[in-house]
């Protein structure tokens, strides 16, 4: 089941610099697209959001692109800091209330001071 | 902040014994679900419930996984005869309503199985 994929296991960035983390999606159906930040040891902490009625959503560092006709989404943090330091996982569900996040493989990010 | 409690934090087993895997959701949230991460993997969907019964459960989640709750407090996964291969992360993630589309996460419950 490869209906969320993210090809990239790891980036390294120097802090101060932008990350972008990448993120591919097959299933139409899905309308909804989250990014989740995870330390070690720590469950899943949800990051930002958006809906497929969008093609960005910002959050003060955060900001997330979708490009429907690719099913193509990205994480872009700028600046980096040493703090964002973690694995990203990029998820989606279908828009029928309640349903399961289906989660890609995630990306280790480590920014260097 | 409220957040998702996940209790005991590691739990280790005998392959066949049951274990139950026990979650706090935050007050007022409506759907509740398990997820689980082997080591290495991805995260993975096992089960959602909602209204006192299950809505959805993956290919995963058969007849040796149940979910409850017991007091409409805590909800309970429960695996009847562990497996070497069930050892991973158990997560737990609720959801405020239908239209709040984001899960919170619980911190996980690491299960070892010998």
């Amino acid at each position: 089941d490869q209906q969320v994929k993210q090809n990239s296991p790891s980036l390294s960035v120097q802090e101060g610099r932008i990350s972008i983390l990448n993120c591919d999606y097959t299933n139409s159906m899905f309308d909804y697209f989250l990014w989740y930040k995870k330390y070690p040891a720590e469950g899943p902490t949800f990051l930002i959001s958006i809906s497929s009625i969008k093609d960005k959503n910002e959050d003060g560092r955060f900001t997330v692109f979708l490009n429907k006709s690719a099913k193509h989404l990205s994480l872009h943090i700028v600046p980096s800091q040493p703090g964002d330091s973690a694995v990203y996982f990029c998820a989606a569900h279908p828009p029928t209330s309640g349903s399961r996040l289906t989660f890609g493989e995630g990306t280790q990010l480590t920014v260097n001071p | 902040e409220p957040e998702v409690t996940q209790t005991p934090s590691h739990q280790v087993t005998q392959m066949g014994q049951e274990v139950i895997l026990r979650c706090v959701p935050i007050s007022n949230h409506l759907y509740f679900y398990w997820y689980r991460q082997i080591l290495g993997q991805k995260v993975e969907f096992l089960v959602s419930f909602y209204n006192n019964e299950i809505s959805e459960k993956s290919e995963i989640f058969d007849d040796q996984f149940s979910v409850e709750r017991p007091d409409g407090s805590n909800f309970t996964l429960k695996i009847r005869s562990t497996k070497l291969e069930d050892s991973a992360m158990y997560f737990c993630a609720t959801c405020p309503q239908a239209t709040h589309n984001e899960q919170f996460f619980g911190p996980g419950t690491r299960l070892t199985v010998l």
